[in-house]
């Protein structure tokens, strides 16, 4: 597609529930990337793709944050037990792999636990 | 530890007037620099970036930035804001220099437009 599409927009989970966010990319970029974005804050790295490795979690807050890109494509990323810290913007955005490209963001699920 | 630092939280202009927004970076090497645009219940949107070279870099919109190797700065500028300029600007490293690689994001300019 034209750009980066996540789904869905906005999400209201209860406490407890899990949640399943999904990133459509550019067709033919390379690599993916999660954010989350807590309300007044910059984006914080969650992990990224290369392809359909998973180069680095290192961001993801808890071991109820899961991410997969099976096929190079499209990802979601998964968390498990919702809690209320887990509220946030979560963006998605890829990449290319070439510098002079830059990265694309889409415009995010905006996740409320309650 | 790497680090990007946006020091202002909030700035207020006035409409047709200049703006700078300043962005600092914490790293040895000069890293791929980015500045970002975030409108409310939007993505972000790519204003100009920085690689390499001519270190006053021109972007969208009628923003630019300023590379400064000396000050680890990279601030953006525009001579004349309009109204619709009012948003969340991020500036961001990449610190691998490679487009492939996660950037790291400053905490953000809030920006407001008065008449």
């Amino acid at each position: 597609g034209a750009g980066v599409s996540q789904s869905p927009r906005y999400k209201v989970a209860k406490r407890g529930q899990d949640v399943a966010l999904r990133c459509d990319p550019i067709s033919g970029h390379v690599s993916l990337f999660w954010y989350q974005q807590a309300l007044g804050q910059g984006p914080e790295f969650l992990t990224y793709f290369q392809n359909e490795a998973q180069l680095d979690k290192s961001g993801l807050p808890s071991d109820r944050f899961f991410a997969e890109r099976p096929e190079g494509s499209v990802s979601t990323l998964k968390i498990q037990r919702t809690q209320q810290e887990d509220s946030a913007v979560y963006l998605c955005a890829s990449s290319p792999g070439q510098p002079a490209y830059g990265y694309t963001f889409g415009s995010g699920t905006r996740l409320t636990v309650v | 530890a790497q680090s990007v630092t946006q020091p202002d939280i909030h700035i207020t202009v006035s409409e047709g007037a200049s703006l700078e927004l300043r962005c600092n970076y914490s790293y040895g090497a000069t890293p791929y620099l980015f500045w970002y645009v975030q409108s409310p219940g939007q993505g972000l949107q790519l204003l100009l970036k920085y690689f390499s070279g001519d270190t006053l870099v021109q972007g969208i919109k009628g923003f630019e930035a300023e590379f400064k190797r000396s000050q680890s700065s990279f601030n953006l500028r525009k001579p004349s804001v309009h109204w619709s300029d009012a948003a969340e600007y991020f500036c961001a490293v990449d610190l691998v220099n490679s487009g492939n690689t996660p950037l790291v994001f400053g905490k953000g300019t809030r920006l407001s437009v008065i008449a």
